[in-house]
């Protein structure tokens, strides 16, 4: 059983370029969420979705769009990727209904020149 | 807007002694508490949550307490051992509608003296 898998777990980018994290959960959740995680700073929600076809966005959004096509499958988009967004990237997700426990992919380093 | 806080950033402890981490949330509203621990290189792991309607929650040496008033809550770990190592982060639920964004504290990375 696979859980949350992330791809890819290491990129490096020029400023300026675009890439896309997927991540991908076997369990049949209804919710995903994306956190970065940053040195003295836990982890912040970027964007989240509550099912397929719905996205909303988390505490720091802004150069981040996402997409929900497939209940499985939860990708993160950098469009024009900046150096303030090299970091770790998790993806989670859950069950519907009242909250529960995040299961958590094993995370994407992701560095920005 | 909403956030968690979490203390102290730090903490090394002796291994066989306890270990107190706090944490307090300012929405109102929040009725689940969680607490993450993270090894190096992995992702973070559920290891107990409480929900609003509890004061206390124990599992073998790790427990959780909730002080709803005060909005704040604590992770305590007794009898200390060298695989506590960690970090552990503190999380409180926001509630919008029907959706629950989850929001983290800033994590706390403790370490067992042997």
């Amino acid at each position: 059983n696979a859980g949350v898998t992330q791809t890819p777990k290491f990129r490096v980018l020029k400023t300026g370029q675009s890439m896309t994290l997927l991540c991908a959960q076997d369990m049949n959740h209804e919710y995903m969420y994306w956190y970065r995680q940053d040195p003295g700073m836990g982890l912040r929600l970027i964007h989240y979705s509550v099912g397929e076809g719905t996205t909303a966005k988390g505490e720091v959004p802004d150069g981040y769009n996402v997409s929900r096509l497939k209940k499985q499958n939860f990708l993160l988009g950098l469009e024009s990727a900046a150096p303030s967004q090299t970091s770790v990237y998790f993806c989670a997700s859950r069950g519907s209904g009242e909250a529960g426990e995040l299961f958590f992919g094993e995370g994407s380093r992701l560095t920005v020149l | 807007g909403e956030n968690v806080e979490q203390h102290p950033s730090t903490l090394s402890v002796q291994e066989g002694d306890s270990a107190v981490i706090k944490c307090t949330y300012s929405d109102s509203a929040s009725n689940y508490f969680p607490w993450y621990k993270q090894e190096l290189g992995k992702g973070p792991q559920l290891i107990i949550d409480i929900r609003s309607n509890v004061g206390e929650k124990k599992d073998q040496r790790i427990a959780v307490t909730l002080n709803k008033t005060a909005k704040h809550f604590s992770l305590h770990i007794t009898e200390t051992q060298p695989e506590d190592s960690a970090v552990y982060f503190c999380a409180a639920t926001l509630r919008y509608s029907s959706a629950s964004k989850i929001i983290f504290g800033s994590g706390t990375r403790l370490s067992i003296r042997p």
